[in-house]
């Protein structure tokens, strides 16, 4: 049962324009929610993270917007960059008790020039 | 500068043999986790451990052993009981993993082929 859940296994942007990455979950206990971007053979990078009290968190470039009604997360980069160029995984915990982060199957965004 | 060391990045195993994956870190974290990446499923979670000599079975946890005798240190055995060994192993860590936004700490990982 997956219960984080990344329904497209690639996208492809060009360099300056914006990306968006998306994420739906199943668990509407889950109350924060998180990005990590991952080069091949490296560790995943905490990258921006969102707590179910709010609807939008920005970061630069990165902004996460949630709708919890919707139970769906998204990732805009805006403008995209070639070093943008990654796996992204969202992942979804409950904050109480957090012991575990529940991981989406990834989504490969590749920059072109 | 702190973080996580796997070790070693790349192993071969054959078939029937035990194989341990090495994981310290030096951020003083008191939860450490285990992590299997395939192709297409994410990241799964085998083991983790909020505390030294404690540690819980996660998703995943068939055909795997780990120990915490060290807080810098969660070494993963992959035994030959486990079916579908080859794969990318992640270690990770954080403060703790009972309150708060828990923010995960990846170290680089570990590519186990079994021939």
């Amino acid at each position: 049962d997956q219960q984080v859940k990344q329904n497209s296994p690639s996208l492809s942007v060009q360099e300056g324009r914006i990306s968006i990455l998306n994420c739906d979950y199943t668990n509407s206990m889950f109350d924060y929610f998180l990005w990590y971007k991952k080069y091949p053979a490296e560790g995943p990078t905490f990258l921006i993270s969102i707590s179910s009290i709010k609807d939008k968190n920005e970061d630069g470039r990165f902004t996460v917007f949630l709708n919890k009604s919707a139970k769906h997360l998204s990732l805009h980069i805006v403008p995209s960059q070639p070093g943008d160029s990654a796996v992204y995984f969202c992942a979804a915990s409950l904050i109480q008790g957090a012991q575990k982060l529940v991981f989406g199957q990834g989504t490969r965004l590749t920059i072109n020039p | 500068d702190g973080g996580i060391t796997q070790s070693p990045k790349y192993l071969f195993r054959k078939e029937g043999q035990n194989v341990t994956l090495s994981c310290e870190q030096n951020l003083n974290h008191d939860a450490m986790y285990w992590y299997r990446q395939d192709p297409g499923q994410g990241l799964r979670l085998i083991y983790y451990s909020q505390i030294v000599n404690d540690f819980q079975k996660g998703d995943i946890a068939e055909g795997y052993s780990v120990s915490r005798e060290k807080k810098e240190s969660f070494p993963l055995t992959v035994t030959s009981a486990q079916k579908n060994p080859t794969a990318f192993y992640l270690c990770a860590s954080s403060m703790d993993s009972y309150s708060g936004a828990n923010v995960l700490t990846f170290g680089a990982g570990s590519r186990l082929t079994v021939l």
